[in-house]
């Protein structure tokens, strides 16, 4: 069936990069997307891909799609405290709802 | 301000006793939808609803209903909550299903976080 991996804890530096890894089983997604969630919080779009791209860069965040693998990845660069969070990877099903990873933690330490 | 808001933010209640978690939003929004998250499980859709009479299940729709009679409510009713419904329960809005990234993006609520006794 539809499935989406991701790791679930990711801890670096302050000023690092940080790269957060997903892997997803739809062939057909025409998007995938990365969400953010803050403590507390709801979820929040940070960005998304097209299926037909390999790369898009948006300020710090750099996503990188690699379709024969199917394996997605979101490098954040000078990671700041204010990155931490939790990251959600997700697909577009084939039944046109959203499909989420579990999510990733990621941890800046100062 | 464009908002989904919902109601309560935090509830306990006890087994059985019937509830209902409101979602509202303002931004004349077609498709909405409600997912749950638990620990080590990310976020599972319940039910979603592409427009005003319009709803269908999600990957996890046992235990729960749903009803769309107007565009900007979407409340999500448990009618004998059991323990294994204690979750954090988010309401989602898009503008429309499209399948078109920009179009179709999800706005979330802030959650309803849910303990049933």
């Amino acid at each position: 069936g539809e499935d989406v991996e991701q790791s679930l804890f990711l801890s670096v530096r302050e000023g690092d990069s940080s790269v957060i890894n997903c892997t997803y089983t739809d062939s057909s997604s025409t998007y995938l997307y990365w969400y953010k969630q803050e403590p507390g919080a709801g979820l929040q779009l940070l960005t998304y891909i097209f299926s037909n791209m390999d790369m898009k860069q948006d300020q710090r965040l750099t996503v990188l799609l690699n379709k024969k693998d199917k394996h997605l990845s979101l490098r954040i660069a000078d990671t700041q405290t204010g990155d931490s969070a939790i990251y959600f990877c997700a697909e577009r099903g084939s039944q046109g709802n959203l499909i989420f990873g579990k999510g990733t933690k990621l941890s800046v330490k100062p | 301000e464009a908002q989904v808001t919902q109601n309560p933010r935090y509830l306990i209640t006890v087994t059985g006793k019937k509830l209902t978690v409101t979602c509202s939003q303002n931004m004349n929004h077609e498709y909405m939808s409600w997912y749950r998250q638990d620990p080590g499980l990310g976020l599972r859709q319940i039910y979603y609803s592409m427009n005003v009479e319009v709803t269908d299940k999600g990957d996890v729709p046992e235990g729960y209903k749903v009803s769309r009679k107007e565009k900007r409510n979407f409340p999500l009713i448990l009618e004998s909550p059991s323990p294994n419904q204690t979750s954090l329960y988010f309401c989602a809005s898009s503008l429309f299903y499209s399948g078109v990234a920009g179009e179709d993006e999800q706005f979330f609520g802030p959650g309803t976080r849910l303990t049933v006794l």
